[in-house]
């Protein structure tokens, strides 16, 4: 079945350091892509989205990227913080019945160390 | 505002009990949608609610149903519970127009089933 999958399980990064988490995607009919945070016990929160009509997003210390033709995502943070330990998701979005069906990545743990 | 309410926080059951869990979508959402998260597989998604109707549905049991009120409002019902029901029941809620907005989480529901 369609699946969207993450690269690298858990990252380490020191304080200040630029982060970078990737994601592959493989549905096609996908336009709609959205990064989530999600810390210990709480439920995810929405970082940054992205459409398949755009290849790049900035938002606070955040950029996404879009790679259509291979099917990648990435999410860029910039000047890493101790509060961005967390896992990531990224999600790929189905047009389906005026709405969309999300699948879910299965998170890369972000650690970020003083 | 308001965020995504999800009550109860902890629920322990027995297997073969059924279970319903309810969550309260920000004010002014339409869609509402339910997802289940596991170390395992990750998070799926359940439905979604829009308009007192299911619009969209993954590939979980007819055990698990759902139901939107008027209010918007929404409950989730799991029938006949096995072990492997057992989970993070996370809600989330759009404005469910056609432009979308990204999921709002609530904090989630964990079910436990012994």
């Amino acid at each position: 079945g369609e699946s969207v999958g993450l690269h690298l399980p858990t990252l380490s990064v020191q304080e200040g350091d630029n982060s970078i988490i990737n994601c592959a995607y493989s549905n096609s009919a996908s336009d709609y892509f959205i990064w989530y945070k999600q810390e210990s016990g709480k439920g995810p929160q929405f970082i940054i989205d992205i459409r398949s009509n755009m290849d790049k997003r900035q938002g606070q210390r955040v950029t996404v990227l879009l790679n259509k033709t291979v099917k990648h995502l990435s999410l860029q943070i910039a000047a890493t913080q101790p509060g961005d330990s967390a896992v990531y998701f990224c999600a790929e979005n189905r047009p389906s019945g005026g709405s969309y069906i999300p699948t879910f990545g299965r998170g890369t743990s972000l650690i970020v160390h003083p | 505002k308001a965020g995504v309410t999800q009550t109860p926080r902890y629920l322990i059951k027995t297997r073969g009990q059924q279970v319903t869990l309810s969550c309260s979508p920000i004010s002014g959402h339409r869609s509402v949608s339910w997802y289940q998260q596991t170390p395992g597989q990750g998070l799926q998604f359940l439905f979604e609610y829009f308009s007192e109707t299911q619009r969209n549905k993954g590939n979980f049991p007819g055990r698990f149903s759902g139901r939107q009120f008027s209010n918007s409002r929404s409950e989730m019902n799991v029938s006949t519970l096995e072990l492997g029901d057992s989970a993070l029941y996370l809600c989330a809620s759009t404005t469910g127009t056609p432009d979308n907005s990204p999921l709002h989480f609530g904090n989630g529901t964990r079910l436990t089933v012994t």
